[in-house]
């Protein structure tokens, strides 16, 4: 069956480089998805990755891809407090459609 | 603005009612999907619809029933027999574009509680 794996938490100190790693099934997939929740609220796209590509940066944020393995990781530099959110890695379904399918969220969270 | 609109915010719901979740987008998005979030279970799709007057269920469609007779709404009612309802309920949408980019948008979710 479908499923995206992550690590469920993250506790880094501000400034430092968070790292956050997921696996996914699909290896077809042609998108591959992080997106931040903030406590109470929806979520927000951070960023996604074309299958094609090995890495992608976006200020703050970068990521790698390795198709052979299915493994998605989003690195975010300079870790700051406003950071500290729930992430969560998500592919295409192949069985509903254009809906996605998530992990289950890595909470990272940010000390002073 | 553009943008997905759900209403209310928090629900309270006594056991043995049905509840109806609103969402709205004016994104012109096909897509649109309900999911349930619950603490430490990630997003799990309940039923998602790919155009108007046609949808499918996701993995946990028990208990829930949708309805998409415009393309704008895709309304989320919560029956009695759904055993277990409290939980936080995000309804999303995207285009429905084939191959290409599907980027889901997501409204800022309703909290359900059954009391």
């Amino acid at each position: 069956g479908e499923d995206v794996e992550q690590s469920l938490f993250l506790s880094v100190r501000e400034g430092d480089s968070s790292v956050i790693n997921c696996t996914y099934t699909d290896s077809s997939s042609t998108y591959l998805y992080w997106y931040k929740q903030e406590p109470g609220a929806g979520l927000q796209l951070l960023t996604y990755i074309f299958s094609n590509m090995d890495m992608k940066q976006d200020q703050r944020l970068t990521v790698l891809l390795n198709k052979k393995d299915k493994h998605l990781s989003l690195r975010i530099a300079d870790t700051q407090t406003g950071d500290s959110a729930i992430y969560f890695c998500a592919e295409r379904s192949n069985q509903a459609g254009t809906a996605l399918i998530f992990g289950k969220g890595t909470t990272l969270s940010v000390s002073s | 603005d553009g943008g997905i609109t759900q209403s209310p915010k928090y629900l309270f719901r006594k056991e043995g009612q049905n509840v109806t979740l609103s969402c709205e987008q004016n994104l012109n998005h096909d897509a649109m999907y309900w999911y349930r979030q619950d603490p430490g279970q990630g997003l799990r799709l309940i039923y998602y619809s790919q155009i108007v007057n046609d949808f499918q269920k996701g993995d946990i469609a028990e208990g829930y029933s949708v309805s998409r007779e415009k393309k704008e709404s895709f309304p989320l009612t919560v029956t009695s027999a759904q055993k277990n309802p409290t939980a936080f309920y995000l309804c999303a949408s995207s285009p429905r574009t084939g191959g290409r980019n599907t980027e889901a948008f997501f409204g800022q979710g309703t909290r359900l509680t059954v009391v």
